[in-house]
C-alpha cells in the first residue's frame, strides 16, 4: 500500500527566508503528484501538479521537483511571506485511482 | 482553475439525525467526485468514490449504509451521513478531477466541518 510521508511535521521561518518541504513516497508507480496548500478549517487549493514523467513544475515562487525513481518530492518555496503560512499536502495518484496524502507540514512564516 | 463547490462549509446537527452535504463541480463535467475525510491533524482519507449514473465505490472500513452517496448528474454528487453520532464529527472534503486522462488534476471543494452533538 501506497504511503506518503512529508518531513518535516511543522516549520517555522522569518520572512524572507527561502524553504524546502519534503515528500517521499513508497510506490514509484505513481501517475503524477501534486501539492496543495490548506488553511485552517478551509479545502485545499491546488498548487502544482507534476506528472510521472516530469521532473519539475514552477508557479511564481513556488517550484516543485520530483525524482519518481528515488520516491520523492520536494517544494521550494522562495522569499517567504506571512502570507504563506498555512499546512502544505503532498499527494500521489496511484493507478487504482486514488490520491494518497501526506499527513502535511504546518508552516508559519514570521513576520 | 477548476471551481469545486461544496455546501454547506459548517453544520451541527443532533445525534441521530441525518446530514446531507452537496458538492457540485462549476465549470466542468466531473463524471467522477471523490469524498475524503479529514481528522484534526490527520491527513485526508478516501471515503468513497462517486460515479455518476452508478454506485459508488466505497473504501474498506466505511459503511455505505452510514454515508450515502449520490451522483445524479455530471455537476453534482452528494454525501449523506445518516443517523449522525458524536464519532462522525469530523471535516469532509469532496475532490473532482477534469475530464481527460486519469492523470488530470484534482481539485478539491471547501470542505464541510460536520459536528455532531
Amino acid at each position: 500500500k501506497q504511503e506518503v510521508t512529508q518531513i518535516p511535521a511543522a516549520l517555522s521561518v522569518p520572512e524572507g527566508e527561502n524553504l524546502v518541504l519534503n515528500c517521499s513516497f513508497t510506490d514509484s508507480a505513481i501517475y503524477n503528484l501534486q501539492w496543495f496548500r490548506q488553511d485552517p478549517g478551509k479545502g485545499l487549493t491546488s498548487l502544482l501538479l507534476i506528472q510521472s514523467s516530469q521532473r519539475e513544475q514552477t508557479s511564481g515562487r513556488l517550484n516543485a521537483s520530483l525524482d519518481k525513481s528515488s520516491g520523492r518530492s520536494t517544494l521550494y518555496i522562495a522569499a517567504s511571506q506571512p502570507g504563506d503560512s498555512a499546512t502544505y499536502l503532498c499527494a500521489v495518484l496511484t493507478g487504482a485511482n486514488n490520491l494518497f496524502f501526506g499527513t502535511g507540514t504546518r508552516l508559519t512564516v514570521i513576520p | 482553475g477548476a471551481v469545486v463547490s461544496q455546501h454547506p462549509s459548517r453544520v451541527i446537527c443532533k445525534s441521530g439525525t441525518s446530514v446531507k452535504i452537496e458538492c457540485r463541480s462549476l465549470d466542468f463535467q466531473a463524471t467522477t467526485m471523490f469524498w475524503y475525510r479529514q481528522f484534526p491533524k490527520q491527513s485526508l482519507m478516501l471515503m468513497a468514490t462517486s460515479n455518476e449514473g452508478s454506485k459508488a465505490t466505497y473504501e474498506q472500513g466505511v459503511e455505505k449504509d452510514k454515508f450515502l452517496i449520490n451522483h445524479a448528474s455530471l455537476t453534482l454528487s452528494t454525501l449523506t451521513v445518516t443517523s449522525a453520532h458524536p464519532e462522525d464529527s469530523s471535516f469532509y472534503i469532496c475532490s473532482a478531477r477534469t475530464p481527460g486522462q486519469a492523470n488530470t488534476e484534482a481539485f478539491f471543494g471547501q470542505g464541510t466541518r460536520l459536528t455532531v452533538v
